[in-house]
């Protein structure tokens, strides 16, 4: 069965510091796909990235940047230079490629506290 | 907006009465899935459809069920309802039904249950 651990219940951070979001993951399936969503404290669970199992080259958009690491089964998240905006929770999520696990399985997630 | 509607947005009401929450998907997409939501469960996937046909099922109630309409809206049936319930519910919706595919979620229905 997949399984997605955020092991990281609460983060805070001043602002402009970095911070690295943790996910680890388990799955049999050799085809898969993570995945990190936002929740902002209005509710609504936002998309920010997907990666499939065969690309495990690392991702930058802006300030977000992800590291995907197979052999640790990781696929870690990190703000750089965080700002207030970005207090949320964050969650990691994973689907299989068959089977029964294609929905998305996700992690118990991580509130992210920055401070001004 | 993402394009994925639910409605209501709140819902409060009393232990065994039955409610029903309604999603329409984002354009073009052909797949629906509800998930819920609660403090001590996380995020829970319950129940996805395809095209109208269930595809997958999670951990869902008996007391809960779900259909996809011909113009691919769908509702979520609760029932006999307990205090346990009380969480919000989230519809989301892709493309395709495989596990490829990105998730749109909608914002939520937040159910109360007294």
């Amino acid at each position: 069965a997949q399984k997605v651990t955020q092991a990281q219940t609460e983060i805070s951070v001043v602002e402009k510091e970095d911070v690295t979001l943790d996910c680890v993951y388990e799955t049999r399936d050799t085809t898969y796909y993570l995945f990190w969503y936002k929740q902002p404290p209005s509710g609504e669970l936002v998309f920010l990235i997907r990666r499939n199992s065969f690309d495990e080259q690392n991702e930058i958009s802006g300030r977000y940047s992800w590291n995907f690491q197979k052999s640790t089964s990781s696929f870690n998240f990190t703000i750089t230079a965080s700002q207030v905006v970005d207090s949320a929770v964050y969650f990691c999520a994973l689907s299989e490629h068959s089977g029964s696990a294609r929905q998305l399985t996700f992690g118990s997630g991580t509130q992210l506290t920055v401070l001004p | 907006d993402s394009g994925v509607t639910q409605t209501p947005k709140h819902l409060i009401t009393a232990t065994g009465q039955r409610v029903t929450l309604r999603c329409s998907p984002r354009s073009g997409d052909l797949s629906v899935y509800w998930y819920q939501q609660s403090l001590d469960q996380g995020l829970q996937f319950l129940i996805q459809y395809y095209n109208g046909e269930e595809r997958a099922k999670g951990n869902i109630l008996e007391r809960f069920s779900a259909q996809q309409f011909p113009d691919l809206h769908s509702e979520l049936n609760l029932s006999s309802l307990e205090l346990g319930d009380s969480a919000l519910y989230f519809c989301a919706s892709s493309e395709g039904g495989s596990g490829a595919n990105v998730l749109t979620f909608g914002a939520g229905s937040r159910l109360t249950v007294l």
